[in-house]
């Protein structure tokens, strides 16, 4: 069975350009979840959907960054203009909510990791 | 928020030893998982455990979910098992994981 896809695996770029990260979750996961892993603060969780619908945005850091999900098997996680500060690697993950009335694990694919120079 | 401790911060041992690792968190959870960071970055799934013991092949773990600590054990480590080891935790109710700080285990030949 195929896991999460992120692509790219490696994005170095200027910045102030735009970066786009991309994320298609397992099949028939309900729920996709974006995690940012740094040296200083380790895995924290960016933003996160459930059927589409964006649910907790308060780890986004800033205006700068905003993430989609136009259907069920893509999301995006932009940032406009890029900065330094960045540079991390971005995890995308997804779950089943629940199944037969029992909490679901998350399963994280291989992560995008971003250098802003 | 929820605190998630993870001890020791560093572990380095022989091939072939055994090793524990700790997981502590604060509040009541419906959620844990262990993840293994590889060489190569990728967070791999070990174990979703909220309650009980699991073993699988030369790896197993614990939650005590009423005295809040989950633990992974490693027999007969091997130099693959290198990495980083995270804990993390998912609250009554929420959806999102909180992570430990990891303990990065080194195994040398």
């Amino acid at each position: 069975d195929a896991g999460v896809i992120q692509s790219p695996r490696h994005e170095v770029t200027e910045m102030g350009q735009e970066v786009t990260l991309r994320c298609k979750p397992i099949s028939g996961h309900d729920y996709l979840f974006w995690y940012r892993q740094t040296m200083m603060r380790g895995l924290e969780l960016l933003i996160y959907f459930n059927n589409n619908v964006p649910i907790d945005d308060s780890g986004m850091p800033e205006d700068r960054f905003s993430a989609k999900m136009p259907n069920a098997s893509f999301s995006t996680l932009k940032i406009q203009p890029s900065e330094p500060r960045d540079s991390a690697v971005y995890f995308c993950a997804s779950s089943l909510g629940k199944d037969r009335g029992r909490n679901q694990p998350q399963h994280f694919g291989d992560g995008t990791r971003l250098s802003i120079l | 928020g929820i605190q998630v401790e993870q001890s020791p911060p560093d572990l380095i041992l022989q091939e072939g030893a055994n090793s524990t690792l700790r997981c502590n968190f604060s509040d009541s959870v419906n959620n844990l998982q262990w993840f293994h960071q590889n060489p190569w970055g990728q967070l791999i799934n070990l174990f979703y455990i909220p309650s009980g013991t699991k073993q699988n092949g030369r790896l197993s773990a614990t939650t005590v979910a009423t005295e809040r600590y989950s633990l992974l054990y490693i027999s007969s480590s091997q130099t693959t098992d290198s990495g980083v080891y995270f804990c993390a935790v998912r609250l009554q109710g929420a959806q999102k994981l909180v992570f430990g700080q990891g303990t990065r285990l080194t195994i040398n030949p």
